[in-house]
């Protein structure tokens, strides 16, 4: 079975700008929550989605946005980059009624330059 | 101040040395994860934790929810995991993971 899969693995882009990362789930997963990971620091909670509906926010401004499709898969999106914007972004997906459980993908490193 | 705090930040450990990475926590919690972290990034639970115990291979977990703290340890280490340790923990309130800082382990051969 494939894991949570994410794409694209590395991306730069210039200031400004604005950028879409993807992420597939476990299969039967209906769950998806991302993360932002500053070089050197923990993750950090930037939404959570189930059954394609907002569930939860972190503390991310209005330029964070994000939706989840009926096939469960997600997409972030990031308008107006800042330098500040760059880190690793995680997916993370969960079974349902099991929001305990994650199962991370391998993240899309994200350089604003 | 952190939700998860962990110590130590680094460590780094002669092969065969036996490892312990500490994480408290200050919000109620369903579960903890402890989490192994590779260069390039990918992150895999190791273990998820509400009460006592849990051992998998060289690795062993401990909780204790009274006093909101889980240890990791590492017994007979090998250079093999060198990785990043991060402790995450699933906040019963805020419906959100709330993750450590992470403890960077080096073991050298």
């Amino acid at each position: 079975d494939a894991g949570v899969t994410q794409s694209p693995t590395h991306l730069i882009k210039t200031r400004g700008q604005q950028v879409t990362l993807r992420c597939s789930p476990i299969s039967g997963h209906k769950s998806v929550s991302w993360y932002q990971q500053v070089l050197g620091q923990g993750p950090q909670f930037i939404f959570q989605y189930y059954e394609k509906e907002e569930r939860g926010r972190g503390n991310f401004p209005d330029r964070f946005s994000a939706r989840q499709f009926p096939n469960y898969s997600s997409e972030l999106n990031v308008n107006a980059l800042l330098l500040g914007d760059s880190a690793l972004y995680l997916c993370a997906s969960s079974p349902a009624g099991r929001n305990t459980e994650a199962f991370f993908g391998q993240g899309t490193r994200l350089t604003v330059v | 101040k952190n939700e998860v705090e962990q110590s130590p930040q680094n460590l780094t450990a002669q092969e065969g040395e036996f490892i312990t990475i500490n994480c408290s926590y200050s919000v109620g919690i369903s579960a903890l994860h402890w989490l192994q972290q590779h260069p390039g990034g990918g992150i895999v639970s190791l273990f998820m934790l509400s009460s006592g115990k849990k051992k998998h291979g060289r690795l062993i977990a401990t909780i204790n929810i009274q006093e909101k703290h889980s240890s990791l340890h590492i017994t007979a280490s090998h250079p093999r995991d060198s990785a990043v340790y991060i402790c995450a923990v699933y906040s019963n309130t805020g419906n959100q993971f709330y993750f450590g800082t992470g403890t960077s382990l080096t073991v050298i051969p």
